[in-house]
């Protein structure tokens, strides 16, 4: 079955260490996004990708990094200038330019220590 | 800023209709209506979406005011499995033929048994 596939489910880190988390689609989608996702609160834009090797950033892009190589990957890094990276992370996946509808993972929850 | 308005939260009896209102006074004429839930630490869940017309699928039924400043999403028989944060959301275009979901925190809805 077609979906997109998050890892891992749960991961911890230290504090000042950088992440990767992963995210892996094999719907053909063209675009991709990163959420995140604070107790109690809705879902805020980190970064999408409409295409191959490029990215825009969302919201909230400040100590997050994001790479596109390949189409069915979007691999989001959490980095040591994140100041507070402990979250419910989702990665979605769509068809461009007609974007209806979105598909999402699972999600990943980090927690930092 | 936030586009849609909803309430924090509700409660339905099992098998009653679940009606879930959505403000969104600031609708474009070629912005849909999509409405997404999310079960506790799963990622979102796309159930339907609508421009002018009222739309039906075998999850839900959402019907949107003639002026489009408001719509309902409606569970005709809900059962507990429906508990979930509901999003109601409207798909803004991010240029270049692209659109983007925006996530505000939803309505928390409760099946009672």
């Amino acid at each position: 079955d077609g979906g997109i596939t998050q890892s891992p489910k749960y991961l911890f880190r230290k504090e000042g260490q950088n992440v990767t988390l992963s995210c892996e689609q094999n719907l053909n989608h063209d675009a991709m996004y990163w959420y995140r996702q604070d107790p109690g609160q809705g879902l805020r834009l980190i970064y999408y990708s409409q295409i191959v090797n490029d990215f825009q950033k969302g919201d909230i892009a400040e100590g997050y990094s994001v790479s596109r190589e390949k189409k069915e990957s979007f691999p989001l890094t959490v980095t040591s200038a994140q100041k507070n990276p402990t979250a419910f992370y989702l990665c979605a996946s769509s068809i461009f330019p007609r974007n209806y509808g979105y598909t999402f993972g699972s999600g990943t929850r980090l927690t930092v220590v | 800023d936030a586009k849609t308005t909803q309430p924090t939260s509700m409660d339905c009896a099992e098998g009653r209709a679940a009606n879930l209102p959505c403000n969104h006074s600031t609708i474009s004429g070629n912005e849909y209506v999509y409405w997404y839930r999310q079960i506790h630490s799963q990622g979102p869940q796309y159930i339907i979406h609508g421009l002018k017309n009222n739309e039906t699928n075998e999850m839900a039924s959402l019907i949107i005011t003639e002026d489009r400043k408001s719509s309902t999403l409606i569970l005709p028989h809900a059962t507990l499995r429906d508990t979930a944060v509901y999003y109601c959301i409207v798909l803004a275009y991010s240029g270049a033929g692209s659109y983007q979901l925006t996530f505000g925190k939803g309505t928390k809805l409760s099946v009672i048994p």
